[in-house]
């Protein structure tokens, strides 16, 4: 992992529960991404939070982002079983646009 | 809304071959990125074009080579293929200046053997 890294936990919840999951990185950011992926499939955008912001919401999905701790958060209200992924927060530098992921965190819903 | 679009989206190849892998970005976005993703792993960013200039490089073997067209779509091509190359290659695009957020294509899972 180059930059953004998430605790190493694979979370399994019920569905409704809320998930939340972090991720700690190690430089200066301009922005950080969390994506979602399917089972080896393509990465899905869900969210992205400048280092001038602390929270961030969209739609069931809550970011936070603490850059004296360079730490951020996700948090997925009243999970459902299409939320099972894995999921990767990536931290994008001032200067240059090229995307350092974590190692993903697989969170499993049980219906 | 029209994605990134990657093809082929599966290819296997024996060692020592080539492969040729295609990205058509969003519509009217201006950068593409590569990024590789070995099986458990995350991805890693390779390189990078901006208005057909490459604009950044990562992690890029040399045996690696990518471009990108004057229609925006790019090519990523791999010579001398290794077991080690076994891999999904994201192609992603943005739109430089107007957003951070780097959409991604499904992917091609390159095997080799």
């Amino acid at each position: 992992s180059q930059q953004g890294e998430e605790d190493p936990q694979a979370l399994s919840i019920q569905e409704g529960e809320n998930a939340t999951m972090n991720c700690s990185y190690k430089t200066s950011i301009n922005n950080l991404q969390w994506y979602r992926q399917n089972s080896g499939r393509g990465l899905v955008h869900l969210i992205l939070i400048r280092s001038n912001e602390r929270e961030k919401h969209s739609g069931r999905l809550r970011v936070t982002l603490d850059t004296s701790k360079k730490s951020s958060s996700l948090l997925i209200t009243a999970s459902r079983a299409a939320d099972t992924a894995s999921y990767f927060c990536a931290t994008a530098s001032y200067g240059n646009n090229r995307l350092a992921f974590g190692k993903g965190n697989q969170v499993v819903v049980i219906p | 809304a029209a994605g990134v679009i990657q093809s082929p989206r599966h290819l296997i190849k024996e060692k020592r071959e080539t492969a040729t892998l295609k990205c058509y970005p969003i519509p009217r976005h201006d950068t593409v990125y590569w990024y590789q993703q070995g099986p458990g792993q995350d991805p890693q960013f390779l390189i990078s074009f901006y208005e057909k200039m490459q604009s950044d490089k990562g992690s890029i073997p040399d045996r690696f080579s990518a471009q990108q067209f004057s229609d925006y779509h790019s090519e990523l091509n791999m010579s001398s293929l290794e077991l080690g190359d076994s891999a999904l290659y994201f192609c992603a695009s943005s739109l430089e200046g107007y957003s951070y957020e780097q959409y991604f294509g499904p992917g091609t899972r390159l095997t080799v053997t």
